[in-house]
């Protein structure tokens, strides 16, 4: 257990549908992540939170659309999504703080998305 | 532009045996280098984090070297076990930001 949820762990929907990913951390950090992982292709960063507010965003198509109440909590919203967002989506969390030299991730277990 | 590649794409190899796992970086500036390991259908779970100034870092059977000059690292697993089997990525971080560069992985079976 890494102390990052979440859920479902697998989710089948249509293009025309409307869902969301949840993610929990129980480590106390203030970074969150999405992450997605294709196939045989490296992870590739979506989004990043730091004390809730987005400082990154990847260049992610407006189909998806996060959100970070607070610093426990992560959600994406997915939309209208296409066959090749298919993927492993990943949460992950960090403590983001200039006294940390070496920021480390930890992940949650993914949610399996299937697009049809 | 910053990448990882990894080789081999993925390993076959008999219970008990060793193997190891290439990393080689295009990353500037490098600040540390990690190793995940990612079980069928988990997260990524970290194995070794090194820095410029480390050549190598053990945990348990898994051993990671460094060669900052080459830009290379090396994952070696003495004694492999059926739980072995999972995905190995690297991942080099370019500074203390956010900005992680991440390998495609290899991916590891062990056979009894």
């Amino acid at each position: 257990e890494t102390g990052v949820t979440q859920t479902p762990r697998h989710l089948v929907m249509g293009m025309t549908n409307k869902k969301s990913l949840k993610c929990e951390q129980h480590l106390g950090h203030n970074a969150m992540y999405w992450y997605k992982q294709s196939a045989k292709k490296p992870l590739e960063l979506m989004f990043v939170y730091n004390f809730k507010e987005q400082t990154e965003n990847n260049s992610v198509p407006s189909r998806f659309s996060p959100e970070c109440p607070n610093s426990s909590h992560l959600f994406l919203h997915l939309h209208t999504l296409q066959p090749e967002d298919s993927a492993l989506y990943l949460c992950a969390s960090s403590q983001d703080n200039r006294a940390v030299l070496i920021r480390k991730l930890f992940f949650g277990s993914g949610t399996q998305l299937s697009v049809l | 532009k910053n990448q990882v590649e990894q080789s081999p794409q993925s390993l076959i190899i008999l219970e008990g045996k060793n193997c190891t796992l290439q990393c080689n970086y295009t990353v500037s500036p490098f600040s540390n280098l990690r190793w995940y390991k990612q079980d069928t259908g988990r997260g990524p779970v970290s194995l070794t984090i090194m820095t410029f100034s480390e050549n190598t870092k053990s945990n348990g059977r898994y051993t990671a070297t460094l060669d900052a000059d080459t830009k290379q690292s090396s994952l070696h697993i003495t004694a492999s076990q059926l739980s072995d089997s999972a995905s190995y990525i690297c991942v080099v971080s370019a500074d203390y930001g956010q900005n992680f560069v991440f390998g495609p992985g290899t991916r590891l079976s062990v056979l009894p």
